[in-house]
């Protein structure tokens, strides 16, 4: 079956440690992304990557970091700077966005909760 | 905040009767999809519609987009208790791959 894989799917660290969360997709997509949600609002995008070693920002990206070595894999590592960690943290990916033709559809994986002890 | 807003924040609803949610934005954009969560799970993709489509359906699904008032509309007609889920709108600009998620909408449909 194709799809995003995301793990651990529930994960606690104490202050001051840094963690890493892990995202594979086998959708042959190009695009990759992080997004973070919290209670009660919209999913915030942390980082996106559109082909393999090249990533951009995304509006919270302070305290995170990525890296995209290959094609499938999307890690993001939640460091000590982060100053609220606690969240719901979703991957995506989607297929190339092409320039004039759109946004295309993202597929989700199934998440990774965050807790900060 | 660049966010798009959905309206109302949370709906509860009786089985078979129609389920309607608003979201707004504030930006131009080339297309504007509709999305689903389960509690606790990852969002799953349930309709695009591009700027200029004024009406798409899918199923029980109808979605409108009024882009002079920055607006959409996703209606779900008999609804059951199943469709009890969060509701968000995305758009995103032409060729970027910044999307933008409104707040949601929870719908409660009761058994």
């Amino acid at each position: 079956d194709g799809g995003i894989t995301q793990s651990p799917k529930y994960l606690f660290r104490k202050e001051g440690q840094n963690v890493t969360l892990s995202c594979e997709q086998n959708l042959n997509h190009d695009a990759m992304y992080w997004y973070r949600q919290d209670p009660g609002q919209g999913l915030r995008l942390i980082y996106y990557s559109q082909i393999v070693n090249d990533f951009q920002k995304g509006d919270i990206a302070e305290g995170y970091s990525v890296s995209r070595e290959k094609k499938e894999s999307f890690p993001l590592t939640v460091t000590s700077a982060q100053k609220n960690p606690t969240a719901f943290y979703l991957c995506a990916s989607s297929m190339r966005v092409e320039e004039g033709s759109g946004a295309n559809v993202l597929t989700f994986g199934a998440g990774s909760r965050l807790t900060v002890l | 905040s660049q966010q798009g807003e959905e309206d109302p924040q949370a709906l509860s609803i009786q089985e078979g009767e129609n389920a309607t949610m608003n979201c707004s934005y504030k930006t131009s954009i080339n297309n504007l999809q509709w999305y689903r969560q389960n509690s606790g799970r990852g969002l799953v993709h349930l309709i695009l519609i591009r700027s200029n489509e004024r009406e798409k359906h899918s199923g029980r699904l109808r979605v409108t987009l009024d882009t002079s008032k920055k607006s959409s509309s996703l209606l779900i007609t008999a609804s059951r208790a199943a469709d009890t889920a969060s509701y968000f709108c995305a758009t995103a600009f032409s060729g970027t791959y910044k999307y933008i998620f409104g707040t949601g909408t929870r719908l409660k449909v009761l058994a």
